[in-house]
Formats: structure tokens, C-alpha cells, sequence
């Protein structure tokens, strides 16, 4: 089945040690997010990929980045996590505009 | 700027009663709507899909509106059940590739 599948799942990082977090697409869509969600919190876009295009938000903090090698991957780097990085991190895919955005199951990061 | 509120924060309710989830948004210039599933620790499930231009949408149990005019969405949920147990997000897309989440109603059915 087509799907967006993230990896790990779980990952526990120290605190100012990087972090990659993955994301794959098997749906050959054009546009990649990633969302950062606290707890108990609405999830909030970091940055975005249009085919090759990045797309920063404007108030992401500069330690995260971004990678998309392919259509079908692309990687969340955290340079160097804070506590306050600890969160859940969506990505999802989508063609455009408009049509359904399509989230993979979330990594959870935990920064001790 | 969007903005998207969503009451109540939780709601707690018995097995087969019907609800009301609501969203409301600040910028009625809005692509379309979307409410979401999230278990607890997963990732979003999609439910509905409004356009700007749809007054409602229908699922099974589940019926969204909207009425873009005054900024607002209902998520009803017929005979709810256990299973229907989960926050419930809203989103709005205003065409920017962004979607404005609300922070969610968690919901809690009781047997």
C-alpha cells in the first residue's frame, strides 16, 4: 500500500548529540512537511520540500535541517537537540494545495 | 495570521451518545478543512476533507460542515463508541502549503 513511513519510531538522543530522523513516500508526491508537535500542542510546520524547492519557516530554529535526496526521502536533522527539541515529529506528503496531506505515524524524540 | 481554536480542550461522554466536536478560524480564506485522528503517540489519520466550496462532508459515523463565512467547522460523531477514543484535530489550508492545526479536542468515550 501506498503510505509515508518514518523511522525510528522511538529515538532518545542526548542532550547537543545530532539527530536524523527519516521519512519515506511511496506515493510519488511532489511535496514533503515536517511538523514538530509538544505535547498537548497543535503540530507546527517546520519546513517544507516542493520537489527540490526548501522552504523554511520563518521562526524554525536554524539547529534544524533539512535533506531530500529523492522524491521518496527526506531527513530531519537536529544539529544539536535541546530538551525542548523533545517532541513528536510528523512528516506528511501531499501533490499541492488543496488535496489531502498524508502523515506518516510520527517519530517521538526524546532529548535527555 | 491563522488562528485555530478548538473547544472543548477534552470531553468525556458515554457509550452511544452523539457529539459535537467544534473548530473555529480566524481567516475565513481558506482552501479547505480537515479534521484529523491521532491516537496517543501516532501520527495523524486523516477523517474528512472539506473544500472551500462544500458545506459538509460525510464518513460512515462521522459528518463534518463548514461555514466558511463565520470561521467555523463541527466534527459530529453518531453513536460514539470506545473506539472512537483520541484527540480529534482540525486543520485549515490557506493555500501556502501550510495547514493551521487547532490543538485538539481529546476525547474519551466510557463503556
Amino acid at each position: 500500500d501506498a503510505m509515508v513511513i518514518q523511522n525510528p519510531r522511538y529515538q532518545v538522543t542526548q542532550f547537543g548529540k545530532p539527530v536524523t530522523l527519516s521519512c519515506s513516500q511511496t506515493l510519488n508526491h511532489n511535496v514533503m512537511y515536517w511538523y514538530q508537535q509538544k505535547s498537548s500542542q497543535a503540530p507546527k510546520l517546520l519546513f517544507h520540500y516542493y520537489d527540490k524547492d526548501f522552504n523554511n519557516e520563518a521562526d524554525t530554529p536554524d539547529n534544524f535541517q533539512s535533506r531530500r535526496p529523492n522524491t521518496s526521502f527526506c531527513f530531519l536533522d537536529i544539529r544539536s537537540p535541546g530538551l525542548g527539541d523533545t517532541a513528536m515529529y510528523l512528516c506528511a506528503t501531499s501533490f499541492s494545495p488543496g488535496p489531502k496531506a498524508l502523515f506518516g505515524q510520527g517519530t517521538r524524540l526524546t532529548v535527555v | 495570521k491563522q488562528e485555530v481554536t478548538q473547544i472543548p480542550a477534552a470531553l468525556s461522554v458515554p457509550e452511544g451518545e452523539n457529539l459535537v466536536l467544534n473548530c473555529s478560524f480566524t481567516d475565513s480564506a481558506i482552501y479547505n478543512l480537515q479534521w484529523f485522528r491521532q491516537d496517543p503517540g501516532k501520527g495523524l489519520t486523516s477523517l474528512l476533507l472539506i473544500q472551500s466550496s462544500q458545506r459538509e462532508q460525510t464518513s460512515g459515523r462521522l459528518n463534518a460542515s463548514l461555514d466558511k463565512s463565520s470561521g467555523r467547522s463541527t466534527l459530529y460523531i453518531a453513536a460514539s463508541q470506545p473506539g472512537d477514543s483520541a484527540t480529534y484535530l482540525c486543520a485549515v489550508n490557506t493555500g501556502s502549503y501550510q495547514l493551521t492545526f487547532g490543538k485538539g479536542t481529546k476525547l474519551s468515550v466510557i463503556p
